[in-house]
């Protein structure tokens, strides 16, 4: 059975800084891996979807790579700002299943 | 327009009650989910069809039963309510690859 990591659980950084939040599963037999946004009582924002064929995916400040054999994924974000504050989740899929990670909560300070 | 929509967003209700969520998702996706997301914010998934068809069916307790009428809607009824019923439900929708979240459905078991 598919299990999903992400380290740190939270991470607290000032305005401006590079971070990398990371994530790692245990079944390297996937069909994608997504990594999802979810701000306070609020539902999932869709980030960047990286099919298993794929290493990377860039969507403006993030950037998300995926590395099957080994079975990890990181997120980079660029340059952070307060609004980017937030609980980042990263979700294994495969077929018609998908499983998610506990998430990392994210502070950018000011 | 919204493109997975759930309703309530909020449900309060007594332990024992029957109580149902609605969800709709006007995307023309084959497959939908319901996932639970418990009080550490950890997502798991319960449920998934395609096609009106159930896919997937996690170790969840028989008090909870999905409905598909047809591909847009996915609806799940929850018998008997227990005080561990309480958490976020979300409901999802995906093709290939992406998958889109409804808002989420706030459960709260008294």
């Amino acid at each position: 059975k598919q299990e999903v990591t992400q380290i740190p659980a939270a991470l607290s950084v000032p305005e401006g800084e590079n971070l990398v939040l990371n994530c790692s599963f245990t079944d390297s037999a996937i069909y994608n891996l997504q990594w999802f946004r979810q701000d306070p009582g609020k539902g999932l924002t869709s980030l960047l979807l990286i099919q298993s064929s794929q290493r990377e995916q860039t969507s403006g400040r993030l950037n998300a790579s995926l590395d099957k054999s080994s079975g990890r994924s990181t997120l980079y974000i660029a340059a952070s700002q307060p609004g980017d504050s937030a609980t980042y989740l990263c979700a294994v899929g495969a077929n018609n299943d998908m499983r998610f990670g506990a998430g990392t909560r994210l502070t950018v300070k000011p | 327009d919204t493109a997975v929509s759930q309703t309530p967003k909020y449900l309060v209700t007594q332990m024992g009650n029957d109580k149902s969520i609605k969800c709709e998702q006007n995307l023309g996706h084959d497959t939908m989910y319901w996932y639970k997301q418990d009080s550490k914010k950890f997502l798991k998934i319960m449920f998934s069809y395609n096609n009106k068809e159930l896919i997937i069916n996690e170790t969840v307790p028989n008090r909870f039963s999905p409905k598909s009428p047809d591909k847009a809607h996915l609806n799940l009824h929850i018998n008997s309510l227990e005080l561990g019923d309480s958490a976020v439900y979300f409901c999802a929708s995906s093709q290939v690859g992406s998958q889109y979240f409804g808002p989420g459905t706030r459960l709260t078991v008294l």
